[in-house]
């Protein structure tokens, strides 16, 4: 079974610049997370996907940051303006749905962004 | 809100216990998990148990849940340098919509 699949793996951007991330989940995950993990922190949840409609965006930045996930399938991730403060791994997740009891998540690798 | 903590550093010599400990404050918690993460590599969830358990045992690693006092611990037997991650405490609840809420990691150096 392939597992969640990002890219880039890296990206260095200067301030006040745009990126995007992609992030495309395990088939048939109907959930779908996107964290920031800041270096020597555990990772933090920006925005949670079931299909194509948000569950929880509390914690995103909305003056810079946004997600979509159009098809309920893929999803990309994107930061504009970025700030030195940014600078991070942003981690996809996926399970099959939250509804149920136990949803185990998995991880992908991760895209490491580093803004200077 | 909910939160979780863990100790920072562990320090380990290969081949004895070690143990991992976290506190967290929602006490509606429905699973607790311990994820491994090594450099460069994403999270991968080693053991989860679910709230209404006070333990449970895979292989080297013994988890135990204090749900009056909130806190979860991992016991890794016979330590090996493979061991040598940072492991993160995680928590979920059905009403938060099973987000994984994180601590902040315990980076675990096994020495030979």
């Amino acid at each position: 079974e392939a597992g969640v699949a990002q890219s880039p793996r890296y990206k260095i951007i200067e301030k006040r610049q745009s990126v995007a991330f992609w992030c495309n989940p395990i088939s048939g995950h109907a959930t779908l997370y996107w964290y920031q993990q800041i270096l020597g922190q555990g990772p933090k949840l920006l925005i949670q996907f079931q299909n194509n409609g948000v569950v929880d965006d509390s914690q995103l930045p909305k003056d810079r940051f946004s997600a979509e996930r159009l098809k309920g399938v893929d999803s990309t991730l994107k930061i504009q303006p970025a700030k030195l403060e940014d600078s991070a791994v942003y981690l996809c997740a996926s399970s099959l749905d939250w509804g149920a009891l136990n949803t185990e998540a998995f991880f992908g690798q991760g895209t490491r962004l580093t803004v200077v | 809100g909910e939160d979780v903590e863990q100790s920072l550093f562990l320090s380990v010599r290969e081949g004895d216990s070690s143990v991992i400990n976290c506190t967290y404050t929602d006490s509606s918690s429905t699973y607790l998990y311990w994820y491994k993460q090594e450099p460069g590599a994403g999270l991968q969830l080693l053991t989860y148990i679910f709230s209404n358990m006070d333990m449970k045992q895979d292989q080297r690693l013994t988890v135990l849940l204090n749900k009056k006092d909130k806190h979860l611990s991992l016991r890794i037997a016979d330590t090996q340098t493979g061991d040598s991650a940072i492991y993160f405490c995680a928590e979920s609840s059905k009403a938060a919509g099973n987000k994984l809420t994180f601590g902040g990691g315990t980076r675990v150096l096994v020495k030979p």
